[in-house]
């Protein structure tokens, strides 16, 4: 039940593509989910956050769908550039977590020029 | 405003010897995590401190441990090594644990090696 399912593992488009990225969970009692991208050597950056509350949300070229009778929610990048190249991690936790993120396994994405 | 920070940036060890990892938070953040990272997989959460509290406890053995100071900078403490416990090891700082929601940022991480 603690467990997130990303998918897919890797991911190759073109530049200016929409790469979709999809995370699955069991635990109703989540009620955060982060993503966060991360370049070789760096830590993870926090890009876009969403809560149950609402479907959807967007900063910038990132959109968060999110599906909670599905107990899914995925990533959108808007007009991929080779930049984006990095891999991606989707996380979940809630206000009982004890601060415990719990993150998917991560996508590594490859945007070519 | 500096970010979260991270001493040594890597560290070379051999099986059985003990180590220690530092981490600054964020200039007004209390709440500090350590997590591991295993190549080519996601953050394992090992500990949350708030309050120079331990607040969470992931699922890793007792010869990992932590404190956090007054200043509210931290140190990991890993005994005993073994060569699985070689990863990148990632402290995150959050404003305050009784937030609803509290976002987590990471610092660049500390690569551990054990031989």
């Amino acid at each position: 039940q603690q467990q997130v399912k990303q998918s897919p593992q890797s991911l190759i488009v073109q530049k200016g593509g929409i790469p979709i990225i999809n995370c699955a969970y069991e635990n109703t009692a989540f009620d955060y989910f982060p993503w966060y991208q991360q370049f070789p050597g760096k830590g993870p950056a926090l890009l876009i956050a969403i809560r149950p509350d609402v479907s959807e949300k967007k900063e910038g070229r990132f959109t968060i769908s999110f599906n909670k009778s599905a107990k899914q929610f995925s990533l959108h990048i808007m007009d991929s550039q080779p930049g984006d190249s990095a891999t991606y991690f989707c996380a979940a936790s809630g206000y009982n977590q004890g601060g415990k993120l719990i993150f998917g396994q991560g996508t590594e994405l490859s945007v070519k020029p | 405003d500096a970010g979260v920070t991270q001493s040594p940036t890597h560290l070379i060890k051999t099986r059985g010897q003990q180590v220690t990892l530092r981490c600054s938070p964020i200039s007004g953040h209390k709440s500090v995590s350590w997590y591991q990272q295993v190549l080519g997989q996601g953050p394992q959460f090992i500990f949350q401190y708030y309050e120079k509290e331990e607040r969470g406890r992931g699922n890793f053995p007792d010869r990992f441990s932590a404190r956090q100071f007054p200043n509210y900078s931290s140190e990991l403490n890993v005994n005993a090594l073994l060569l699985g416990d070689s990863a990148l090891y990632l402290c995150a700082s959050s404003l305050d644990r009784r937030l609803l929601y509290n976002e987590q940022f990471f610092g660049p991480g500390t690569r551990l090696t054990v031989l």
